[in-house]
């Protein structure tokens, strides 16, 4: 089945610094890549959608300039969250789809925690 | 755009018994809707799908009935075990092109035993 790969599975960094999440399709090649944010106990919140090739298109309120997201490649996505702030801290996770409803998989996702 | 209304946000039971989650869509073309299982800390895993041509699905104790019509659709798991506390997501979506599932916002199981 479709496997896809998060790195890392939990970062703890200080106030300011920056912070890159890796997601890969580990077989099969992913024409689009999601990020969602998840507060404990809370839904996931899409922050953005990216297609390999092209610029990610961000969900309403999140910040572009916070949030980079690169897709360079059709099996690997990573999302940067600059000047992190302790606010920033929560669990990040990627998916990557194929195209087809058959083809959407989450990635093992990220704890960050911001100090 | 799509908006998935998902209840109850908690919802307790006995070991054994029944639990039943409820979830309603807007977009009359959704047509993929599938239930996810996430527990503490973890990636949410595809527990059951149904599509829009087919209003019931059933595998082992989980099963899952789409009313068209009416825009809902729910979960129904038989013989609950405490292995089943997690929360649970519902989605829906468009299965042709580019599939952007919208999810709703959880429902949290705790089986007691």
């Amino acid at each position: 089945g479709a496997v896809v790969s998060q790195h890392p599975s939990w970062v703890i960094c200080k106030s300011g610094t920056s912070v890159k999440i890796e997601c890969r399709s580990l077989d099969f090649q992913a024409t689009t890549m999601f990020w969602y944010r998840q507060f404990p106990k809370q839904s996931l919140m899409l922050m953005a959608t990216s297609n390999e090739g092209s610029k990610a298109t961000y969900e309403q309120g999140v910040e572009k300039d916070k949030f980079l997201i690169n897709h360079a490649s059709l099996t690997l996505s990573t999302l940067t969250v600059t000047s992190a702030h302790p606010e920033d801290s929560s669990f990040y996770i990627c998916s990557a789809s194929s195209g087809s409803r058959s083809g959407y998989t989450f990635g093992s996702g990220t704890r960050l925690t911001v100090v | 755009g799509e908006n998935v209304e998902q209840h109850p946000s908690t919802l307790s039971v006995q070991e054994g018994d029944s639990a039943v989650i409820k979830c309603t869509y807007s977009d009359s073309a959704s047509n993929y809707f599938p239930w996810y299982k996430q527990e503490l800390g973890k990636r949410p895993q595809l527990i059951i799908d149904i599509r829009s041509n087919v209003g019931e699905k059933k595998d082992q104790r989980i099963a899952v009935t789409l009313n068209k019509t009416a825009k809902h659709f729910s979960l129904h798991i038989t013989e609950t075990q405490p292995e089943d506390s997690a929360v649970y997501f519902c989605a829906a979506g468009r299965s042709g092109g580019s599939y952007i599932p919208t999810f709703g916002r959880g429902t949290s199981l705790i089986v007691h035993p």
